[in-house]
């Protein structure tokens, strides 16, 4: 599994409520990515780090933050959950080197937001 | 910024015929297109993928095809089984553009849910 775990795995919370979700690697990747999956919308990358406090928007990032205090942590926050934020995030690394790396993506979050 | 069109969103093939799904992308500089298979409840998992230097690329049942002056790619999976049955995404990038290690910031399609019915 490449070493990636999300958590938690299921959240139900409020409009208004700040939610953190956590993705954590153990094999020292330098590249981390949060998507959000809808249906219809497929997968929409929200924010990717690319090294320890280097972190950027990608096509969703409204409403959304991220922090990578480590290498083995990338934490996405909703500072006030809407339910337009209710989905299944996945988080993302690249494994491999040069030209043969490969997207392994977690085993995804689902928030639900009332 | 990229945009990936994929058609069609659904797709339904008797088991061991062939289906195609096929993907247009807006950016002339991409150069990595893979595709993805998600299973009910799983993560997407990489099954192929293809660079701008190669038109087409098999392995076993499964064929993916380029066509960079059209701006297309497409997945074909021959002898279908009802183990395909999944959606599927398509996605393109810059290789090695900022933020993104060795495939860039992949940008993904809308998916296309295959059904094989035995």
């Amino acid at each position: 599994d490449a070493g990636i775990t999300q958590s938690p795995r299921h959240k139900v919370t409020e409009t208004g409520t700040p939610v953190t979700l956590r993705c954590h690697q153990t094999e020292n990747h330098r590249y981390m990515y949060w998507y959000r999956q809808d249906p219809g919308h497929g997968l929409r990358l929200i924010h990717y780090s690319y090294g320890v406090k280097d972190t950027d928007k990608g096509e969703v990032s409204d409403g959304y933050s991220v922090s990578r205090s480590k290498t083995e942590d990338f934490l996405l926050t909703l500072e006030s959950a809407t339910s337009s934020q209710t989905s299944v995030y996945f988080c993302a690394i690249t494994i491999g080197v040069g030209v043969t790396g490969e997207l392994f993506f977690g085993e995804g979050s689902r928030l639900t937001v009332l | 910024g990229e945009n990936v069109e994929q058609h069609p969103s659904t797709l339904s093939v008797q088991e061991g015929d062939s289906a195609v799904i096929k993907c247009t992308y807006s950016d002339s500089a991409s150069n990595y297109f893979p595709w993805y298979k998600q299973e009910l409840g799983k993560r997407p998992q990489l099954i192929i993928d293809i660079r701008s230097n190669v038109g087409e690329k098999k392995d076993q049942r499964i064929a993916v095809t380029l066509n960079k002056t059209a701006k297309h790619f497409s997945l074909h999976i021959t002898e279908t089984q009802p183990e395909d049955s999944a959606v599927y995404f398509c996605a393109a990038s810059i290789s090695g553009g900022v933020g993104g290690g060795s495939q860039g910031n992949l940008i993904f399609g809308k998916g296309t849910k295959l059904s094989v019915k035995p």
